[in-house]
């Protein structure tokens, strides 16, 4: 079975701080992951997948296969940036298996 | 908007009733899913259509939910006999087939509220 935890509910940092949100997998074929984001008011949307190894908004995100982690970062947060972030793990069947979120919160 | 598009956006029913939902996706999309995403959960998948064809469906989606792409275009998702536990946001999203990945392009929602 497929799953995807997000140990932390909220996360709370100060602008211009660094920003880890964590994200743990479990799946026994090639993962194929995402970040999705959630901001006020808006749908979920894709911010970056882990094939096409970009940089969204700052954000990078890199897959360890040895650690089961798609960990997102960045290094000098945003107010803008404050958002739902959803990870997600994405199978043969193109359904996707979402973390329970992380409220990340940048304070001024 | 040319994105997907759901109606309604916000339902109350009271429990036992009947309620449908309709998805129109985005126009060359060929996969369509559900999904269900209960206060404080990531959202959970429920379906899947590829073109009109119904692919997958999780053990979430009990006997009293059923969903239908006649036409391999829009999506309708009936609940019959609501109870309170069916209280959700339900997401409908779609994607091309030809991306080969499983990028999602998502609806704004309908929070439906059994009271």
């Amino acid at each position: 079975a497929q799953r995807v935890t997000q140990p932390e509910k909220l996360l709370s940092v100060f602008k211009g701080a660094p920003v880890e949100l964590k994200c743990n997998y479990s799946y026994s074929g090639s993962p194929e992951l995402f970040w999705y984001v959630q901001y006020s008011r808006q749908r979920l949307q894709l911010l970056l997948r882990h094939i096409s190894r970009e940089s969204i908004k700052g954000f990078t995100a890199d897959l360890n296969k040895g650690e089961t982690s798609f960990h997102l970062k960045k290094p000098f947060a945003q107010e803008e940036d404050s958002a739902m972030y959803y990870c997600a793990l994405g199978n043969a069947g193109n359904m996707l298996t979402f973390g329970g979120g992380t409220r990340l919160m940048v304070k001024p | 908007d040319t994105g997907v598009s759901q109606n309604p956006r916000h339902k109350i029913t009271k429990r036992g009733q009947n309620v449908t939902f309709r998805c129109d996706p985005i126009s060359e999309h060929n996969r369509l899913y559900w999904y269900r995403q209960t206060l404080g959960q990531g959202p959970e998948f429920l379906t899947y259509f590829q073109n009109e064809a119904q692919l997958e469906k999780s053990r979430l989606l009990s006997d009293r939910f059923s969903a239908e792409r006649p036409k391999g275009s829009f999506s309708t998702l009936e609940i019959q006999r609501t109870e309170q536990g069916d209280s959700a946001m339900y997401l409908c999203a779609s994607s091309p087939m030809w991306t080969g990945n499983t990028e999602a392009f998502f609806g704004q929602g309908t929070r439906l509220t059994v009271v």
